[in-house]
Order: structure tokens, then sequence, then C-alpha cells
């Protein structure tokens, strides 16, 4: 089982600064196989990333990922009030497909 | 676009089992072409991959539950279903049912529309 391990685990900043979420594989996995959800209080996740880089359908262009081999990123260049919220990854590279521990973004 | 739906017993007795449902609308489980899953989240922790299922019954199951759960899909209704045997207070958790990707297209298999979810909870 592939194992994920999201970093850190809270990220405090403000309102317009950058986030930049971690998220290592325990395995190498193609860019083919990483997405990234987020998730609002009482809500369940919503699809932002898949593939790496490519936005799902209605995501701002302010979110955008990257990252190869065992180590990926979510950015958000520009924070937005309802941003700070939690996001968790997934890979779908091996089964059974799981999923990071999350990362919190909160505000300072 | 889909849209799901869980139901069930929000209450379930320690080694009792529990049955959840999920209907779809806006789209069809028969000829979409979409693996259908369920994905359960304990309050406070992550994310779990339970099972998928495909329309002609073809089922994925997460080997640490593979033992006590079993999918099953309804096509006349456009729904399908989980059963999770034995539970005990470990299994209480949100449940959430997914579309899965599309057959034999493993790059799809991200979880793109997801059901509110349900909670439930096992306790006697």
């Amino acid at each position: 089982e592939i194992v994920l391990t999201q970093s850190p685990g809270t990220l405090s900043l403000s309102p317009g600064e950058r986030a930049t979420l971690s998220c290592r594989t325990s395995q190498t996995i193609s860019f083919t196989y990483l997405a990234w959800y987020q998730q609002k209080p009482g809500q369940a996740p919503r699809l932002l990333i898949y593939s790496t880089f490519t936005r799902a359908t209605g995501i701002p262009d302010r979110f955008s990922g990257g990252g190869s081999g065992t180590d990926f990123t979510l950015t958000i260049s520009r924070l937005e009030p309802e941003d700070f919220v939690l996001y968790y990854c997934h890979q779908y590279n091996s089964p059974p497909w799981t999923f990071g521990q999350g990362t919190k973004v909160e505000i300072k | 676009q889909p849209q799901l739906q869980e139901s069930g017993p929000g209450l379930v007795k320690p080694s009792e089992t529990l049955s959840l449902t999920c209907s779809v609308s806006g789209d069809s489980i028969s000829s979409s072409g979409y693996y259908w899953g369920w994905i359960r989240q304990p309050p406070g922790e992550r994310l779990e991959w339970i099972g998928s299922i495909f329309h002609s019954g073809q089922t994925y199951y997460n080997p640490s539950l593979k033992t006590r759960i079993t999918l099953s899909v309804d096509t006349s209704k456009n729904h399908f279903s989980l059963t999770l045997s034995s539970v005990t207070a470990a299994d209480t958790a949100f449940y959430y049912c997914v579309r899965g990707g599309k057959w034999q297209q493993s790059d799809t298999y991200y979880f793109d529309y997801w059901g509110q979810g349900t909670l439930v909870t096992v306790s006697s």
C-alpha cells in the first residue's frame, strides 16, 4: 500500500499570501495518478486537481499542482477567504487507492 | 452532471451489518462507463477508499476490508449499495458514495463526484 504523507499539518497564512502544500508518497508514482481535494467543514471533498497538474472543471486558476516521483505540491497563489480549509492528496497509481492525512490552511 | 445521495441507518449495533445505498441522478450507472464506489472518513481522520463497482458487477475492494464488504449495483433503480458486516466502533465514520473513473482508463481513477456523505455510528 502506498502511504501518502502531507506537510505541514497546519499552514497559518494571511489572505493574499501564497500557500504551498506538500504530499510525499512512499513509492514513486506516475504524475498521471495524483489528485488533490478540498474539503470545507461539513461538506464532502471536492476534486481540485488530477494528474498532478490538471485543474478540475470550475476550479480557479489560483490553484496549481506540480511535482513528480515521490514529491508533489499544491500551490494556491493568492489565498482567498474561502480557501482556509482542509486539503487532501490522493494516489490512484496502485490499489488500494490511498489519501494523505490532510493539511489545514488556517488564517494567521 | 451526476448527483449522488447516500441513504441508510445512522446507527448500527456492534457485530451487526451496515447497509447503505447510493442513488444516482443525472447519469446512468449502466451506460456511462464509470466505476462507482464508496469512501469513508472517521471523524477527524483521513479518507479511506472502501471499494468500487462497475455496472457489470465487477468489483474492486480495499484488502483491509475485503472480508467484510460487499458492493452491489441495481441498474434498474440506478443505484448501488454497500454492506459491511461485523461492524465495530472503528467503523464509525462519514460514508461517501463517489463516481470513480472510466472503465479501464486508469488515468481517470480519481473521484470527481461525491455524495454529501452520511454519518454512521456504531454503538449499542
